[in-house]
């Protein structure tokens, strides 16, 4: 069956530096992937998607890689700011696109330092 | 904040009850998605609803049931309730499936607690 890893271990680092935070999988082939945020006792919000035929896409301070080949995603934040700590989701699409099902990872707690 | 809200904000069940969890999606949304989150771990696909019909499912037993009503609202039904069906239980809503358009939006979430 199909398996999601993320950082297992919360990520400290501090203001002003680049946070990348890593995702792999294994015996799955998704449409595309995408990356939430989660605040404590709060739903995923939505960040980036990246489709299978895409290498990289940014927003704003955010960039997400695809690598299909590695089964694996980075998710990077620049000029990180103590408001960016949060659990990072990344989360895998359906295989053949037909549904929204996302196959999440258990997340990466991420702690900016001031 | 996105426009998806859930009710009630929190539960407390004993085992072996019944218990329903509500969702109005985000205007424009046809299709209404139901994820269990348990303490620690990330969201599990619990089942997709998309024009009042189930069109999707995890790995969840036949007690999870559900239901999408013409205002693309939906309910989260769970029968016989088990200890470890405590969790958060998240509502997303989107457009319909296709590669295009499948970004979620969630509400804040029903917390479930089974005694």
């Amino acid at each position: 069956s199909q398996k999601i890893e993320q950082n297992s271990e919360a990520l400290n680092i501090q203001e002003g530096k680049t946070a990348t935070l890593t995702c792999n999988y294994t015996n799955y082939s998704p449409a595309y992937l995408q990356w939430y945020r989660q605040d404590p006792g709060r739903g995923p919000v939505f960040l980036l998607l990246i489709r299978e035929n895409e290498k990289e896409k940014r927003k704003e301070r955010l960039k997400v890689t695809f690598d299909t080949t590695l089964k694996q995603s980075l998710f990077h934040i620049t000029a990180s700011q103590p408001a960016d700590s949060a659990t990072y989701l990344c989360a895998l699409g359906d295989e053949g696109g037909a549904t929204n099902k996302l196959i999440f990872g258990t997340g990466t707690l991420l702690a900016v330092q001031p | 904040e996105t426009g998806v809200t859930q009710s009630p904000t929190h539960l407390i069940k004993t085992r072996g009850q019944q218990v329903t969890l509500r969702c109005s999606s985000q205007s424009g949304h046809n299709t209404v998605s139901w994820y269990q989150q348990a303490l620690g771990q990330g969201p599990q696909f619990i089942f997709q609803y998309y024009r009042e019909e189930e069109n999707g499912r995890g790995n969840f037993p036949p007690r999870f049931s559900g239901l999408q009503f013409p205002n693309y609202s939906s309910e989260l039904n769970v029968n016989a309730l088990e200890l470890d069906d405590s969790a958060l239980y998240l509502c997303a809503s989107s457009l319909a499936g296709g590669v295009g358009n499948n970004e979620q939006f969630f509400g804040p979430g029903t917390r479930l607690t089974v005694l």
